[in-house]
């Protein structure tokens, strides 16, 4: 089946520093990834919709100048959380559609983000 | 802007007792997705419905998407500690774009 990947799972940083993320699609092409954030025992909040070779739509109430997300390829897309603050820790998670089939969605497993 | 609705938040069952969760969408759906997550774990795909009226089943898991499709259920049958979990339901509007998760339903079984 469709396998997403994300990395780091788990990341520690101090306030001020910035931290990226990386979703990749192992073995299809995803045009579109979207980021979602969650926090402890909530539920999924979309943060944005990455589309491949241009700007990424963003959530109503979504900093995009604090959550910078680049899609430069077919199977990769980035988030970055600049200038980090403690509020900014969360459960972070990616996920992709396979186009080709509008198929659900598959999911990275997530990267647990401190900021201390 | 679309909001998609979940009940209950929370559910304690006895291991064999029956489980439902409900789901609604503030507007009519493309498709519905059920997923679970485990604790500390991501969610997972559990099924996909896209026809009005639509039931499917898997195992002890049945799933019905609403004839107006706008709403939706789970049930599941004689529950066990493997179903231990939340469940969320995530519905797709026309534009076949963004998914928005509903805020899930916590299933606690006690053995």
């Amino acid at each position: 089946g469709a396998v997403v990947s994300q990395h780091p799972s788990r990341v520690i940083c101090k306030s001020g520093t910035s931290v990226k993320i990386e979703c990749r699609s192992l073995d299809f092409q995803a045009t579109t990834m979207f980021w979602y954030r969650q926090f402890p025992k909530k539920s999924l909040m979309l943060m944005a919709t990455s589309n491949e070779g241009s700007k990424a739509t963003y959530e109503q109430g979504v900093e995009k100048d604090k959550f910078l997300i680049n899609h430069a390829s077919l199977t990769l897309s980035t988030l970055t959380v600049t200038s980090a603050h403690p509020e900014d820790s969360s459960f972070y998670i990616c996920s992709a559609r396979d186009t080709r089939y509008n198929s659900p969605l598959h999911f990275g497993n997530g990267t647990r983000l401190t900021v201390t | 802007g679309q909001q998609v609705m979940q009940i209950p938040q929370y559910q304690h069952v006895q291991e064999g007792e029956d489980f439902t969760t409900y789901c609604n969408s503030s507007t009519t759906l493309s498709n519905i997705q059920w997923y679970k997550q485990r604790p500390g774990g991501h969610p997972v795909f559990l099924i996909q419905l896209v026809k009005s009226g639509e039931v499917k089943k898997q195992k002890r898991l049945t799933f019905q998407f609403g004839e107006a499709k706008k709403n939706s259920s789970l049930h599941i049958t004689a529950t066990q500690t493997t179903d231990v979990g939340t469940y969320f339901c995530a519905g797709q509007g026309t534009s076949y774009d963004k998914v928005i998760f509903g805020p899930g339903t916590s299933l606690s079984v006690i053995p």
